[in-house]
Parts: structure tokens; C-alpha cells; sequence
């Protein structure tokens, strides 16, 4: 079965630094991969996916990820956070290996720092 | 609004009861997804329909659980005899079966079992 591993379970931040979530993932075949944030008291949102073609993926609000096959990683990179960026992060992988749905990894809680 | 919404967001009940959820997905989206997500975790897969078929269930979807989609449009998520174990947010999506595995979520049912 499908898994996914966020290292990163809680980070903190001061303004302006550089931010780089972790994200593995167990399947080695062809994958979809997502990123999806979740602010306080709102939905899932998608942040940024890749399906094929250039591994470096660029999403909303300056955020990007990086497909690297042979680590089997989706790494989520911003290079100044944002008070704003404060929220949840999930990486989320879909494939023959995991079948017609995503699977999560357990998020990592960013909390940005003034 | 356009989004997927799901009935009711908050939900408390004693231990033994039952209770139904009820999603709403994008219009012109066939398939239609329930996750639950516990704190300190991901969303964890429960089930899946295309159309009106429910096509795959996780092992955690025991017996008291049961999911239907009759008409191929809003779909209800009942929890027969209700245990603490089952408080958790009851998270509903939905997606195009042609599209690349992008879920679209509302905003979630929490549901405390008392």
C-alpha cells in the first residue's frame, strides 16, 4: 500500500526566512503528487501538484516543489515566508500503488513567526 | 457558492447513537470521496464512489459505517451505534474521473461523540 512520510511535524519561523517541507513517499511507480494546505478554520486547499514533465513545480502564493524520482521525495520550498503562510501542510501521493485516491502524509504545522 | 459542502459542521452526540453526514460535491464532478481526519494526523481514505458505485473501501469503514450515493449526485455517511473512537472530522471530496486525481474538499463534518 501507498504511505507518505512529512518529517517535519511542527516548524517555526520567523518572517521572511526560508521554508523546505519533506515529503517521501513509498510507491516507486508512476505517482501524481500533491501539496495541500489547510489555514486556520477553513478546507483543504490544493497548493501545488505534479502529474509529468518538469520535476521543479511552481504553486500558489510563491510556494514550488521538486520532484525528485530517485529519492522518491516532493519537497515543498518557499524562500520567505509570510505571516500568513501560518497553516497546515499535507503532501498527498495517487497512483496504480495507492488506486483512484490520494494518500496523506500527517502534515506539518507551520507557525510563522513576526 | 460552488464548492463542496457537507451537512451538518458540527455534530455531537452519546455513545450509541446514530448519525448521518451529508456531502454535496461540485456539480459536474463524478466522483465523490470520504476521508476522516483525526488530530495530530492526516486525512485517512474511507471510501469512494463513481457515479452511484461505491468502488473501494478502506478497513477502516467498519460494519457500523455504511456509505451511499444513490442518484450519482449527494452522498450520506451514517455511523450506526456510536463510539468515541469515531469523533473525528468527516471530511467529503470530489473530483472529475478524467482529471489527474486533484480533490476538491469541503469543509468537513466534526463529529464528538460523547
Amino acid at each position: 500500500a501507498q504511505s507518505v512520510s512529512q518529517h517535519n511535524h511542527h516548524v517555526i519561523l520567523s518572517e521572511a526566512a526560508s521554508l523546505e517541507l519533506g515529503c517521501n513517499y513509498s510507491y516507486g511507480g508512476t505517482v501524481n503528487l500533491f501539496w495541500y494546505v489547510q489555514y486556520p478554520g477553513q478546507h483543504l486547499q490544493l497548493l501545488l501538484k505534479y502529474f509529468s514533465g518538469d520535476p521543479l513545480v511552481k504553486g500558489i502564493k510563491g510556494f514550488e516543489a521538486e520532484f525528485i524520482k530517485s529519492k522518491f521525495s516532493f519537497n515543498l520550498r518557499k524562500p520567505s515566508v509570510q505571516w500568513s503562510d501560518t497553516a497546515e501542510y499535507f503532501c498527498a501521493v495517487n497512483g496504480p500503488g495507492g488506486g483512484n485516491k490520494l494518500t496523506f502524509g500527517t502534515g506539518t504545522q507551520l507557525k510563522v513567526e513576526l | 457558492d460552488t464548492g463542496v459542502s457537507q451537512d451538518p459542521r458540527h455534530k455531537i452526540t452519546k455513545r450509541g447513537q446514530n448519525v448521518t453526514f451529508r456531502c454535496d460535491p461540485i456539480s459536474e464532478h463524478n466522483r465523490l470521496y470520504w476521508y476522516r481526519q483525526t488530530l495530530g494526523q492526516g486525512p485517512e481514505f474511507l471510501t469512494y464512489f463513481q457515479n452511484e458505485a461505491q468502488l473501494e473501501k478502506s478497513r477502516l469503514l467498519s460494519d457500523r459505517f455504511s456509505a451511499e450515493r444513490p442518484k450519482g449526485s449527494f452522498s450520506t455517511l451514517e455511523i450506526q451505534r456510536t463510539e468515541q473512537g469515531d469523533s473525528a472530522m468527516y471530511l467529503c471530496a470530489s473530483s472529475l474521473a478524467s482529471g489527474t486525481g486533484e480533490l476538491f474538499f469541503g469543509e468537513g463534518s466534526r463529529l464528538t461523540v460523547l
